[in-house]
């Protein structure tokens, strides 16, 4: 199983420039989750989406952020344009969410680290 | 809105002893409830969980308290090893509400000292 996937681990920008962050989920999960880890507020949830359809995006802090998921084995965060202070580790996490209820473990990737000069 | 906080940053700890990592939170629609441990360059894993109808679960030298009425809980590690030197967060999910996603906590640095 070769886990949650994302791409770049590294991406070192200039202000204004677009950046594409990319992930692969586990296959078979069915939710896919991207979050943004920050000193000051730890890992927030940007957003989420239940069988590639967004569920919750109120976490995404500006009109500058997007994502995607056009199909159930990628998706995209895209930031355009770029700021100094989008500078963070960027992870993705999947999940299976069954019916029947119970927790559902979420399983991260290796993070994304992002550098806006 | 910080509604899952760990006020402590960091903490060292011997080899051998116990490691106490705190965690408090706010809503109290949350019912579960989780730590993830989270080494450097990698993303987080789950290490233990604990329903709000329980008020222990253990694992191994892994324990979860949880205390409803404080709104707290915490993470006991008996005995510390050096491996467990990790960035650890606490985790929060509404999930009776529907809600799937998880509420995280700052982190807390566990520093064993051999």
């Amino acid at each position: 199983d070769a886990g949650v996937i994302q791409s770049p681990r590294h991406e070192v920008t200039e202000m204004g420039q677009e950046v594409t962050l990319r992930c692969k989920p586990i296959s078979g999960h069915n939710s896919l989750f991207w979050y943004r880890q920050t000193m000051m507020r730890g890992l927030e949830l940007l957003i989420y989406f239940n069988n590639n359809v967004p569920i919750d995006d109120s976490g995404m802090p500006e009109d500058r952020f997007s994502a995607k998921m056009p199909n159930a084995s990628f998706s995209t965060l895209k930031i355009q344009p770029s700021e100094p202070r989008d500078s963070a580790v960027y992870f993705c996490a999947s999940s299976l969410i069954r019916l029947s209820g119970g927790y559902n473990e979420q399983f991260f990737g290796p993070g994304t680290r992002l550098t806006v000069l | 809105d910080q509604q899952v906080k760990q006020n402590s940053p960091s903490l060292s700890v011997q080899e051998g002893r116990i490691s106490i990592l705190n965690c408090d939170y706010t809503n109290s629609m949350f019912d579960y409830f989780l730590w993830y441990k989270k080494y450097p360059a990698e993303g987080p894993t789950f290490l233990i969980s604990i329903s709000s109808i329980k008020d222990k679960n253990e694992d191994g030298r892994f324990t979860v308290f949880l205390n409803k009425s404080a709104k707290h809980l915490s993470l006991h590690i008996v005995p510390s090893q050096p491996g467990d030197s990790a960035v650890y967060f606490c985790a929060a999910s509404a999930r009776n509400s529907g809600a799937n996603n998880l509420f995280f906590g700052t982190g807390t640095r566990l520093t064993v000292i051999p």
